[in-house]
């Protein structure tokens, strides 16, 4: 299977401390984006890179937030001092610059901060 | 500021049954819509956009969606519902910058009875 991997799938930590996550979008894809969401909603975008520049962040990206696309393949999502409110599906999706615009979709990680 | 809802927060209709899941979307310029579909603890799931051209659109799993300007509308449909289809139904819109992140609705629950 050649699509977007997301891994851990799920993750469970407690207050204070720090997770990363990482993302491997499929292999000819020079996009990569991050969103993030929570019961309810929809996904919300966090952050995009274009090959290895993180050229956009929201302002839902607090300081304690950090991504990285080394290479410009493989992605990570940190957070650090992690918060229950920081609880939600990450997901992470990538796409081909010209392609139509169609985003493709990791499974997503679930983070529990307790 | 571009923004998609979805007025509905679910969706009941009996199999065989024709379905409908709507979306209305508020941009400046052309809009670039889109349908994903989320099974329970997956990601999104393409299933068509509408860039340009033919107001109907036909996506995966014999889903198609009809582009209305004047209505500003970009509802979702099927002509024969499986029970199958039973999952949360997202409409987004492509953001006008230059990163092409999506900006989605809240979600809509549909709920295919046997």
């Amino acid at each position: 299977d050649t699509g977007v991997s997301q891994d851990p799938r799920h993750k469970i930590t407690k207050r204070g401390q720090n997770v990363t996550f990482r993302c491997d979008p499929i292999s000819e894809h020079n996009r990569l984006y991050w969103y993030r969401q929570t019961l309810g909603q929809g996904p919300e975008f966090l952050t995009y890179f274009q090959n290895e520049a993180q050229l956009e962040k929201s302002r839902l990206l607090s300081d304690r937030f950090s991504a990285e696309r080394p290479k410009g393949s493989f992605s990570t999502l940190e957070i650090q001092r992690t918060e229950q409110g920081d609880s939600a599906m990450y997901l992470c999706a990538s796409s081909l610059v010209g392609n139509s615009y169609e985003q493709y979709f990791g499974p997503g990680t679930r983070l529990t901060v307790t | 500021a571009q923004s998609v809802a979805q007025p509905e927060d679910q969706v009941n209709v009996a199999e065989g049954n024709p379905l409908t899941v709507k979306c209305t979307y508020s941009v400046s310029g052309n809009p670039y819509l889109f349908w994903y579909v989320q099974y329970p603890n997956r990601g999104l799931q393409f299933l068509l956009k509408y860039i340009t051209g033919d107001n109907l659109v036909k996506g995966s799993y014999g889903f198609e969606a009809e582009f209305n300007k004047s209505q500003t509308s970009f509802h979702l449909k099927k002509p024969s519902a499986l029970v199958s289809d039973s999952a949360l139904y997202f409409c987004a819109v492509r953001d006008m910058g230059n990163t092409d992140k999506l900006i989605f609705g809240t979600g809509t629950r549909l709920q295919v009875f046997p």
